[in-house]
């Protein structure tokens, strides 16, 4: 089976610009979490989606949004960008949702914001 | 609020020797745990999990991890690490009830040759 994708691998964005991250689950997987890594704060969570439906949300501002397509594919989207939106997103699917779910994660997509 | 510490940022061993990387977490009722690797620019990988049953659990890559309630420990061990092991170790649990699934701030493995 493949791995989680997501896309695109490396972005590079200014201040004040939006951006679209991508993620395709493992095949049959019908959750999908995003997480956000940084050096100075570790991985942290921002939301959770399962059919569709946003199950769990961090302590993130309402900047960050997801959504979720009837194939299980993803997207967050940050709008207005800030240079503390630099990070690694991470993105994480399993076949049920809730706290027992094992997760399995993507790449990543690094996202530089200058 | 539930919460996962581990102690040690950096660990460094000599190729050969063993590992133990700690991890401890607050939460009152049994947590789900998790413990995975990060290579440098990676995603994580999953090593091994505990949800319930024997206390002992095996993972991929020759690693262990013990749940011990009693010290709401849930450490990762391996025998002999290979330089190959040099990344970033994070333990992870799941509380019971939420959706939420917390990680730990990360151990570094540093392996000399």
């Amino acid at each position: 089976k493949a791995g989680v994708t997501q896309t695109p691998r490396y972005l590079i964005k200014t201040r004040g610009q939006q951006v679209t991250l991508s993620c395709s689950p493992i095949s049959g997987h019908r959750s999908v979490s995003w997480y956000q890594q940084t050096p100075g704060q570790g991985l942290q969570f921002l939301f959770e989606y399962f059919s569709e439906t946003q199950r769990n949300k961090g302590n993130f501002p309402g900047r960050f949004s997801g959504r979720q397509f009837s194939n299980s594919r993803s997207e967050m989207n940050v709008s207005t960008l800030e240079l503390g939106d630099s990070a690694l997103y991470l993105c994480a699917s399993s076949s049920t949702s809730g706290a027992s779910r094992t997760q399995y994660f993507g790449p990543g997509t690094r996202l530089t914001v200058l | 609020a539930q919460s996962v510490t581990q102690p040690d940022i950096h660990i460094t061993v000599s190729e050969g020797a063993s590992l133990e990387l700690r991890c401890n977490y607050s939460y009152g009722a049994t947590p789900y745990l998790f413990w995975y690797v990060q290579s440098p620019g990676q995603g994580l990988q999953l090593l091994l999990k505990y949800f319930s049953g024997d206390t002992l659990v095996q993972g991929i890559k020759g690693f262990e991890a013990e749940f011990k309630r009693s010290q709401s420990s849930f450490n990762l061990r391996k025998p002999s690490v290979h330089w190959s092991d040099a990344a970033e170790y994070f333990c992870a649990v799941g509380a019971t009830g939420t959706y939420k699934y917390i990680f730990g701030t990360g151990t570094r493995l540093k392996v000399l040759a």
